[in-house]
């Protein structure tokens, strides 16, 4: 079963910086790595499938890069709304697995 | 516009059964994969089951198999998870999630409902 290794778990930062988040999975998954953003009491939200493709409608200051075993999710120039957290998820087979998360604050 | 409506939640003793059920609107529902995630009090994202747009395949957990059942009524546009002899580690909030691409079984989740709160507790 491949694991994914998310990382940082929480990250500080300020309005304007740029942000890093990045996922390691055990083995190879090619590029199928998605990448989503939850706020407190609410549904997840798909920001990045297949690891660089910009889900309809996401902000362009976020961008995915990767393949492989290594994953980062970018957010360029932070803004208010972007402090929530961050998951990544492979899906190259069943079971799928999450990671830990990336709490921004 | 899609909506996904979680409901059946609620408080069970540890060994009692539930059913959930997530009614789908705004898409061709038969046409998109399914899938359970559920997220335990101020824990991450799990994953718990998937189905395909026929319900022809299935995919469980570990921690859920032969325990959970998902199932799906594409006349009724309805998503179900069974639950069968909970534990108090499945206190979680269960949601539903539609796979974004049609005719594919695996994620990613494009849409997600907000969820429904079970908690296993005597």
């Amino acid at each position: 079963d491949i694991q994914m290794t998310q990382s940082p778990s929480t990250l500080s930062a300020s309005v304007g910086d740029r942000v890093t988040i990045t996922c390691r999975a055990s083995q190879s998954i090619g590029t199928l790595l998605a990448w989503y953003q939850q706020k407190p009491g609410k549904a997840p939200k798909l920001l990045i499938y297949q690891a660089s493709i910009l889900q309809s409608g996401v902000p362009s200051r976020f961008s995915g890069s990767g393949s492989g075993t290594e994953f980062t999710l970018t957010i360029n120039s932070l803004q208010p709304d972007d402090f929530a957290s961050y998951y990544c998820q492979r899906y190259n087979n069943y079971p799928t697995h999450f990671g830990a998360g990336t709490k921004v604050e | 516009e899609v909506q996904l409506v979680e409901s059946g939640g609620g408080l069970v003793p540890p060994g009692g059964s539930l059913r959930l059920s997530c009614l789908a609107s705004g898409f061709s529902f038969s046409t998109h994969a399914m899938t359970w995630v559920r997220q335990a009090p101020g824990k991450g994202l799990e994953w718990v089951s998937s189905i395909s747009g026929s319900g022809g395949s299935i995919y469980y957990a570990d921690s859920v198999k032969g325990r959970f059942t998902i199932s799906r009524d594409n006349s009724k546009n309805t998503l179900y998870l069974q639950l069968h002899s909970l534990r108090a580690e499945d206190t979680a909030v269960f949601s539903c999630a539609k796979h974004r691409t049609s005719g594919y079984v695996l994620p990613p989740l494009d849409f997600w409902g907000q969820g429904t709160l079970v908690t296993v507790s005597s």
